[in-house]
C-alpha cells in the first residue's frame, strides 16, 4: 500500500538553528514528491515539486532533496515566520490521479 | 487575479443534514481536487475532475458523498445525512492542466456536524 510518512510530528528551532524534516514515502513507481507549506487556517501553500532522484530545489531558507526512499527538506537559520506545518505529498504512477498525504511537521521558530 | 475560494468559510450542521460546500477555482485551471483534512490526519483525497472527463470518484468515503462540476468551472461537495465524524477541514484544489502539476487550494471549508 502506497504510504507517506513524515517526520518528527513537531519541531521547536531557535530562530537561526537549521535543521531537517523528513518525508519517507513507499509507492509505486515515483511520478512526483511535492512540499507544501500550511499556516493555521489556510490551504496548503505549494513549495517544490521533485521528481527524480539526486534531484535539489532551493527557495530562500528552504532546499528540499530527493532519493529513491525519502525526501528532506533542510531550514537554514529558520526566521519565526517559517513557522508553519510543512506537508509532503507523493503522486505514484499506478494511482494516476491521486495524491498521498502525509501528516506534516508542525514547525516553530522562536526568537 | 484570484486565487482559489471556497464558501462558506465555516458551516455548522446538525446530524442527519445535507449540506452543500463550493468551491471555485483559478480562472482556467482544467483539473479540480476535493480534499478532507481532519485533526491529526493527512490531507485525504477524496475526488478529482479533469476537463469534460469523467471524474475519478475513487477517494469519496461513502454514498452519501458527491460532487459535481458545472461547465468545467465551479464545484459543489454534498455530503448527505451528515454523521459527527463528516467534522473536518474540506479543502479544493485547482491545477492548471492534468494531474501532476501544482495544487493551488483554497482556504476551506471548517465543517462542524453536531
Amino acid at each position: 500500500e502506497d504510504q507517506v510518512t513524515q517526520s518528527p510530528e513537531a519541531l521547536r528551532l531557535q530562530e537561526g538553528e537549521s535543521s531537517s524534516l523528513n518525508c519517507s514515502y513507499t509507492v509505486s513507481g515515483l511520478r512526483g514528491l511535492f512540499w507544501y507549506r500550511q499556516d493555521p487556517g489556510k490551504g496548503p501553500e505549494f513549495l517544490f515539486t521533485l521528481y527524480s532522484a539526486g534531484e535539489e530545489k532551493e527557495k530562500e531558507r528552504l532546499k528540499a532533496t530527493l532519493t529513491k526512499k525519502e525526501s528532506f527538506l533542510h531550514i537554514t537559520a529558520p526566521k519565526p515566520e517559517d513557522s508553519a506545518t510543512y506537508l509532503c505529498a507523493v503522486q505514484a504512477a499506478n494511482t494516476g490521479n491521486q495524491f498521498y498525504f502525509g501528516t506534516g511537521t508542525s514547525l516553530t521558530v522562536i526568537p | 487575479g484570484a486565487g482559489v475560494s471556497q464558501s462558506p468559510s465555516n458551516k455548522v450542521t446538525e446530524k442527519g443534514k445535507d449540506v452543500e460546500l463550493r468551491c471555485d477555482p483559478i480562472s482556467g485551471h482544467t483539473a479540480l481536487y476535493w480534499y478532507r483534512q481532519s485533526l491529526g490526519q493527512g490531507l485525504e483525497f477524496l475526488i478529482y475532475f479533469q476537463g469534460n472527463s469523467a471524474p475519478d470518484k475513487s477517494g469519496l468515503p461513502s454514498d452519501r458523498f458527491s460532487a459535481e462540476r458545472t461547465g468545467g468551472s465551479v464545484s459543489t461537495l454534498t455530503i448527505q445525512r451528515t454523521q459527527q465524524e463528516d467534522s473536518a477541514v474540506y479543502l479544493c484544489a485547482s491545477t492548471r492542466s492534468g494531474a501532476d502539476n501544482e495544487q493551488f487550494f483554497g482556504p476551506g471549508t471548517r465543517l462542524t456536524v453536531l
